[in-house]
């Protein structure tokens, strides 16, 4: 069955980075992306960014540009996040999903969302 | 970025009640809206996809229909469980973005 395995939770103080990993198991590993998704306290949901697992090309929300990298090691089958400089503001959950990818032009487009990891808390505080 | 407006933001039924939630999207974006459920304190579950495909294993009184800008997610027979957080989600573009959320309660 598929399942995605994330890190455990990190507190971190503004201006620190953290690194989140996702370790999938159950499917292909490179016939999918990984989409990370953010939810801070009471809030909705608010997509970071996604990675083609089976050659790495990224694409990320205009907000997090220059702060956020994703990355994949397909010989492990995890994914990772990392997001630098960190606000008090970042403080939310981080999930990653398994995404279907969607043909557009030479390229991928993200698509449905269907398998997703149980969520790692990132608490930023001084 | 193509911005998703669902509602309502909240609302109360009974067991048994049809319920439905919309979203309307800025712009075209075909049929590639998702719908997900999501209870407290837990990951978000897909339920529908592309506009009206009931994902695998999802109940069947979950169903979706709309294509365009305008698309409609329901609910027929409201069960105790379904109390969560049911958002939607547009996959026609990148930035991928959700609808605002709409909290249902019974």
């Amino acid at each position: 069955q598929v399942q995605l395995e994330q890190s455990e939770h990190e507190v971190k103080k503004p201006g620190a980075s953290v690194k989140v990993s996702c370790k999938a198991s159950g499917y292909t590993f490179a016939s999918h992306g990984i989409s990370w998704v953010r939810q801070a306290p009471g809030q909705g949901l608010e997509w970071v960014g996604w990675i083609t697992a089976y050659n790495g090309h990224t694409k990320y929300a205009d907000k997090f540009q220059g702060r956020v990298t994703m990355t994949t090691d397909t010989s492990t089958t995890t994914a990772y996040m990392q997001l630098r400089t960190l606000r008090s503001d970042d403080t939310a959950v981080y999930y990653c999903a398994r995404v279907e990818m969607l043909r557009y032009l030479e390229s991928f487009l993200p698509s449905r969302h269907d398998y997703w990891g149980q969520g790692t808390l990132v608490t930023v505080s001084s | 970025d193509i911005q998703m407006t669902q509602s309502p933001s909240s609302l109360s039924a009974s067991v048994g009640d049809r319920v439905t939630i919309t979203c309307q999207a800025s712009q075209d974006v075909g049929k590639y809206v998702h719908w997900y459920q999501q209870k407290v304190g837990k990951a978000p579950k897909l339920l529908i996809y592309d506009g009206s495909i009931l994902e695998t294993g999802a109940p069947s009184r979950f169903s979706g229909s709309g294509s365009g800008t305008d698309f409609t997610f329901t609910i027929n027979s409201l069960q105790p469980e379904d109390v969560a957080t049911y958002y939607c989600q547009q996959c026609d573009d990148v930035p991928v973005t959700f609808g605002q959320g709409t909290r249902l309660e019974i």
